[in-house]
C-alpha cells in the first residue's frame, strides 16, 4: 500500500545548527512528495515538493530531493532559527486519491 | 480570496449530543477533505469528497457522516459525540492533479466530556 514513515521527534535543536528530518515512502507507482508545516494553533501549509526522481524542492532555505533508488524524501537546512520550531509533515500523493501523511515531527529551536 | 475557512472554532459539547463542522472554500476546488489530528497520530482521514454531490470514506470514518451538496462547502456531522471524537478537525481542500497544492483550513478544537 502507500505509506509514508518520518523520524520521531521530538528534535531539539540549537538556533544555527544543520536540520534533517528524515522520511521513506512506499514506492507504489510514481508519487508526488510534499513537505508540508504546521505552525502553533494553525493549519498546515505547504512548505515544498517535487514531482519527480532527482527533483529538488527548495522554500525559505529548506531542501529536500526526491530520491527513487532509496525512496526518500529528506527535509534539510543549513542553518535553523527560532521561527522554525514547527511540526512538519511528509507526504505521498498517487494520482487522484488523498495525500497520505506521515505522523509529523515536531522540531524546537533554541536561541 | 479568504481561502478555506472552518466554523466553529472551538466547540465543547456534551456526549450523545450533536454537531456540524462547516468548511468552506472560495478555490473552485474539486477536492475536500476533513482530517482528525490526535497527539502521537498525525493526521487521519475522515472522509473526503472529489466533487459536488459525491462522498467517500477516508481512514476513520465511523462516527462522521459528511455532505457536498455546493462544491464550495463540505460540511461533517457528529450524530451522537463521544469522549474519542475529541479532536481537532481540519479541512483541506485542492484541485485535481499530482502537482496541486493541498490547502488547509485553521482548525476546529472539540471537546466531548
Amino acid at each position: 500500500g502507500n505509506s509514508v514513515t518520518q523520524m520521531e521527534g521530538p528534535v531539539t535543536l540549537s538556533e544555527e545548527a544543520f536540520l534533517t528530518i528524515n522520511c521513506t515512502y512506499t514506492a507504489t507507482g510514481y508519487p508526488s512528495l510534499f513537505w508540508y508545516v504546521q505552525y502553533p494553533g494553525e493549519g498546515l501549509q505547504l512548505l515544498l515538493k517535487a514531482t519527480k526522481a532527482d527533483d529538488k524542492g527548495s522554500n525559505k532555505g529548506f531542501e529536500a530531493t526526491y530520491r527513487k533508488e532509496t525512496t526518500s524524501f529528506h527535509l534539510e537546512k543549513g542553518s535553523v532559527q527560532v521561527s522554525d520550531s514547527a511540526v512538519y509533515f511528509c507526504a505521498r500523493l498517487s494520482g487522484n486519491t488523498p495525500l497520505v501523511f506521515g505522523k509529523g515531527t515536531r522540531l524546537s529551536v533554541i536561541a | 480570496n479568504a481561502g478555506v475557512t472552518q466554523t466553529p472554532k472551538f466547540r465543547v459539547l456534551k456526549t450523545g449530543q450533536s454537531m456540524t463542522l462547516l468548511c468552506a472554500q472560495d478555490m473552485n476546488h474539486e477536492y475536500m477533505y476533513w482530517y482528525r489530528q490526535d497527539p502521537g497520530m498525525g493526521l487521519r482521514l475522515i472522509h473526503y469528497s472529489v466533487g459536488e454531490g459525491t462522498t467517500a470514506k477516508g481512514e476513520v470514518p465511523d462516527g462522521y457522516n459528511v455532505s457536498r451538496l455546493k462544491k464550495q462547502n463540505f460540511l461533517l456531522g457528529l450524530e451522537s459525540a463521544a469522549p474519542s471524537q475529541t479532536s481537532v478537525y481540519f479541512c483541506a481542500s485542492r484541485t485535481s492533479g499530482t502537482l496541486a497544492e493541498q490547502f488547509f483550513g485553521p482548525g476546529t478544537r472539540l471537546t466531548v466530556l
